[in-house]
C-alpha cells in the first residue's frame, strides 16, 4: 500500500539535545513538507521541499534543519537551538506543482525531559 | 498575508442530524484553493474536500459539502447525517495558486463530538 510513515511515534528529547524525525514515503511524490501542530492552534510550516537536493524554510524553521537526499525520505532535525519543540510534527507529500492535494503521515509526538 | 479563521473552537451534534462549520479567510489573491481536512483521535490527517476558487459550483463529497462564499471569503463545511466517526478536528486551509510552494495556510480547527 502506498503511504506516508513517519517514526517515531513518540520521542523524548533531553536538554540540549539533537533528535531527528524520519519520514518515509512510497507514493512516488517529489514534494515533501513538515509540520508543526500546538495544542489549540493549525499547523505550521517549517520546512518543504519540492525536489531532490533542494529544500526551502517554511515560517518557523528557526531551531529545524532537514536534508533531501532521497526523493522517498525527508528527515526533520529538531536542534538545540529550538527552545521549544514540545509539539506534535507531521510530514506531507504531494505531487509538486504548488496546488496539488498534500498526504500526511501519522506524526510524531516529541516531548521534552 | 493570508490569514485563515475557524470561530467556533467546539461543536456538537447527535448522529444523523446536520452540523455546518464555519471558515473565512482574508487574502487579496483572486486565485487560490480551500481544503478541509479531518483529523481523528489517531491524529491523522485525512482530505475531506477540495474547492478551486475560479469554480463557482460548490464542491461535494458524499456527505460532505462546502458553501463557498468568495465575494464574502468564507468557506463552511457541512456534514449531513452525522455519524460517530465524523467526531474529530476539523481544520480549513488555504493555499494559492501563485506561490509555487504547496504552502498550506491552516485555520486553528474546530472540535466537532457526533453524540449518539
Amino acid at each position: 500500500d502506498g503511504g506516508i510513515t513517519q517514526s517515531p511515534k513518540y520521542l523524548f528529547r533531553k536538554e540540549g539535545q539533537n533528535v531527528t524525525l524520519s519520514c518515509e514515503q512510497n507514493l512516488n511524490h517529489d514534494a515533501m513538507y513538515w509540520y508543526r501542530q500546538d495544542p489549540g492552534q493549525g499547523l505550521r510550516l517549517i520546512y518543504y521541499s519540492q525536489i531532490v537536493n533542494d529544500f526551502q524554510k517554511g515560517d518557523i524553521a528557526e531551531g529545524y534543519s532537514v536534508s533531501r537526499e532521497k526523493k522517498e525520505s525527508f528527515p526533520l532535525t529538531v536542534t538545540s537551538a529550538q527552545k521549544n519543540p514540545t509539539a506534535f510534527y507531521l510530514c506531507a507529500s504531494s505531487i509538486p506543482g504548488g496546488v496539488e492535494t498534500q498526504y500526511f503521515g501519522p506524526g510524531t509526538r516529541l516531548l521534552v525531559l | 498575508a493570508q490569514t485563515v479563521t475557524q470561530s467556533q473552537p467546539e461543536m456538537s451534534v447527535q448522529e444523523a442530524e446536520t452540523v455546518t462549520l464555519s471558515c473565512t479567510y482574508d487574502t487579496s489573491e483572486n486565485n487560490y484553493y480551500l481544503f478541509w481536512y479531518k483529523q481523528p483521535p489517531s491524529r491523522q490527517m485525512i482530505l475531506v474536500i477540495r474547492q478551486e476558487a475560479y469554480k463557482q459550483q460548490n464542491a461535494t463529497e458524499n456527505r460532505f459539502s462546502v458553501n463557498f462564499q468568495k465575494a464574502a471569503k468564507s468557506f463552511s463545511l457541512k456534514i449531513s447525517d452525522s455519524q460517530l466517526g465524523d467526531t474529530a478536528m476539523y481544520f480549513c486551509a488555504f493555499m494559492m495558486d501563485s506561490s509555487n510552494t504547496g504552502k498550506l495556510i491552516f485555520g486553528q480547527g474546530t472540535t466537532l463530538q457526533v453524540k449518539p
